[in-house]
């Protein structure tokens, strides 16, 4: 099992340009996630969809688009880049366990992270 | 909005010694996860915490969870180098599809 995979790992991209980041799940997992990872501020989530054909805005969603149209991939686009999308983008999936008094567990698996640079 | 504060920020220690580092969270919530990121890696998982009360222990390393007072400590005993990283808590809320909010993570530097 390869986990979670993203391409490309790096990227430098100039102002204007677009991109799309592939993150690739082989865990048959129902959700997945984007996030940006900048100093000081942990991660902080971008898109994330909770099955094939769905998706839903998190806390900082503009200048990104997403789509996931087959359940083990999630694609995240930036349409025209600008220099505060400098970051770490990571890309997570989770399934879901069951815990006491019926909690839901959603224990995220992470990728390795794409290292995006916009100059 | 739920808010994820963590403290210290920066954590250095000397191997052997013991510290505690605190997260707190500001609105009622069942589950927080902690993780352990290495320098330019990716996150890895450590404990999932479920419901008031819990404890989990794995080596040096020993989180507990109060629902109640919107606490969770991880506390590592016995500190040595490999330990050297940086922890985030992490929690979502209850109707929130696994959507995590984290905190700012804390960086632990272990000295010989």
């Amino acid at each position: 099992n390869a986990g979670v995979t993203q391409t490309p790992k790096f990227r430098v991209l100039k102002t204007g340009q677009s991109m799309t980041l592939l993150c690739a799940q082989d865990m048959n997992h129902e959700y997945m996630y984007w996030y940006r990872q900048d100093p000081g501020m942990g991660l902080r989530l971008i898109h994330y969809s909770v099955g094939e054909g769905t998706t839903a805005k998190g806390e900082v969603p503009d200048g990104y688009n997403v789509s996931r149209l087959k359940k083990q991939n999630f694609l995240l686009g930036l349409e025209s880049a600008a220099p505060s999308q400098t970051s770490v983008y990571f890309c997570a999936s989770s399934g879901v366990g069951y815990g006491p008094k019926s909690l839901y567990i959603y224990e995220q698996y992470f990728g390795p992270g794409t290292r995006l640079t916009v100059t | 909005e739920l808010k994820v504060e963590q403290n210290p920020l920066f954590l250095s220690m000397q191997e052997g010694k013991n510290y505690t580092i605190y997260c707190n969270y500001s609105t009622t919530s069942d589950r927080l996860y902690w993780y352990r990121q290495d320098p330019g890696k990716s996150l890895e998982s450590l404990f999932v915490l479920l419901s008031n009360g819990a404890v989990k222990q794995e080596g040096r390393l020993m989180a507990s969870l109060d629902t109640k007072a919107r606490l969770s400590t991880l506390h590592i005993t016995a500190a040595v180098h490999d330990l050297s990283a940086t922890y985030f808590c992490a929690v979502d809320i209850h109707t929130s599809y696994g959507k995590l909010t984290f905190g700012q993570g804390t960086i632990l530097t272990v000295h010989p």
